[in-house]
């Protein structure tokens, strides 16, 4: 079973309207959780970095949330454009881990945003 | 422009052929990966490079075959491959494996289709 799970798998919306992105973990505490935005045929790129001490993360009209309570994290656009259209990755780094490079990555959830 | 190019972005090979996908960060970067991306499943890690030299490999079938001349470059050559192997290749850059904060920067990927 894959530690991080992500839900919707994919969410069709408005152009403006605002949306919420799932990340259920399982790796607890952890060092860092990601939001990466990978755009249809390109590499993923970071949006928001929180550390387990974190509740929230913004970068423009994207605002990240933790619950460390419930080990859930959020990813909130807000005012959608075309441009938002992509998949959105959860990742997370476990702390302390035999590899350096140890990553757990989620499914991502597919996101388009309609005229 | 993330600072990691991948090329070709394109690859059609049949299951004899020999080829290679390259990849080069051009960030100062001391750790490079590879990661391969199937659909609907998250990003799975193959191999890591720390200063040249693999310290990661993630049972990765021997018909992928990775070599790093350098920090800088990154290869993965392909041998005898199999339709299931069909998959997005990404390469990636991180300064180094040890802190918690460091983003990994992805390349484009290059998109491999064995016939």
């Amino acid at each position: 079973k894959n530690q991080v799970e992500q839900s919707p798998q994919s969410l069709i919306i408005l152009e403006g309207k605002n949306c919420t992105l799932q990340c259920n973990y399982t790796v607890s505490p952890f060092s860092n959780l990601r939001w990466y935005k990978q755009d249809t045929g390109r590499g993923p790129v970071s949006l928001t970095i929180m550390t387990f001490s974190e509740n929230t993360k913004s970068n423009g009209r994207y605002t990240a949330t933790l619950d460390a309570d419930t080990k859930q994290s959020s990813l909130h656009i807000t005012a959608s454009q075309l441009s938002d259209s992509a998949s959105y990755i959860c990742v997370v780094r476990p702390p302390n881990s035999n590899s350096g490079y140890a990553l757990n990555f989620g499914k991502g959830t597919s996101l388009l945003v309609t005229p | 422009e993330t600072g990691v190019t991948q090329t070709p972005r394109h690859l059609v090979m049949g299951m004899t052929n020999k080829k290679s996908l390259k990849c080069e960060q051009h960030l100062g970067h001391n750790a490079m990966y590879w990661y391969k991306q199937s659909a609907k499943k998250p990003l799975e890690l193959m191999f890591v490079y720390n200063f040249k030299e693999q310290t990661e490999n993630n049972s990765v079938p021997s018909r992928f075959s990775p070599e790093c001349p350098n920090s800088s470059h990154l290869f993965l050559h392909l041998h005898t491959l199999q339709p299931e192997d069909s998959a997005l290749y990404l390469c990636a850059s991180s300064q180094d494996s040890v802190y918690s904060g460091n983003t990994i920067y992805f390349g484009e990927g290059s998109w491999l289709t064995v016939v």
